[in-house]
């Protein structure tokens, strides 16, 4: 069985700060990965995601993640946060089922 | 990114009442569309999955008589629960998928169902 591990539940940072959010999983067959971002009151929105190849993922608004098989992570990054980073963010796996597991998020609060 | 509808984007009903909540696939056929609910600052859970022209596979502990779903056209999902309980109220959203397994599944803005 699969299963996602979201390590914080809530990082606040400030502005114009670097950020990681952490993210480990655990499958016994080769996954995909994905990170989500959830504004308040609205759907999922796709960040990035891991498929195959180059283990560093670059996705929208200046995220990044690095798959790392042997510690089994897939930690989010951005250098430098803006105030409109704020928001929850969602890791998830999935196997060639395609059903999607979510870790229980984590809460960014950028702080002015 | 591909688009996905679902309507109502919230309801508030009678607990016993029913309420049918849609998705759609705008710009592309949705093979398989999953239908997810989320308890406030709580994740989102796997509740079932539709594919178009066969029964819904409900996950376990998903009672499958009371969240009927019905996938019958390659770009429409709906998600009725039955006799509606203040327990069922929740953020339930939708996602499709065109079936090729290294598809992104794209997510609906979600339904806030309130039953009072």
């Amino acid at each position: 069985a699969q299963s996602v591990t979201q390590l914080d539940s809530q990082v606040p940072v400030f502005e114009e700060a670097p950020v990681e959010l952490r993210c480990n999983y655990s499958s016994s067959v080769s996954v995909y990965l994905f990170w989500y971002v959830q504004y308040p009151n609205q759907g999922l929105q796709l960040l990035l995601k891991y498929l195959s190849g180059s283990t560093l993922v670059k996705g929208i608004n200046g995220f990044e993640a690095e798959f790392n098989k042997s510690q089994t992570s897939f930690h989010l990054r951005k250098p430098s946060v803006h105030i409109s980073d704020t928001a929850e963010y969602f890791c998830a796996v999935s196997d060639r089922d395609d059903k999607i597991i979510f870790g229980k998020g984590t809460r960014l609060h950028i702080l002015p | 990114g591909a688009v996905v509808s679902q309507h109502p984007s919230w309801v508030i009903c009678k607990s016993g009442t029913s309420v049918k909540i849609e998705c759609r696939s705008l710009d592309f056929q949705a093979t398989t569309m999953f239908w997810y609910r989320q308890f406030p600052k709580q994740s989102l859970m796997l509740m079932a999955t539709s594919n178009e022209g066969s029964k819904a596979t409900y996950e376990q502990g998903v009672e499958k008589d009371k969240f009927l779903i019905n996938h019958a056209s390659l770009t429409l999902s709906t998600l009725t629960v039955t006799s509606a309980h203040p327990e069922d109220s929740s953020f339930y959203i939708c996602s499709s998928h065109s079936g090729a397994s290294t598809d992104t599944q794209y997510f609906g803005p979600g339904t806030r169902l309130t039953v009072l």
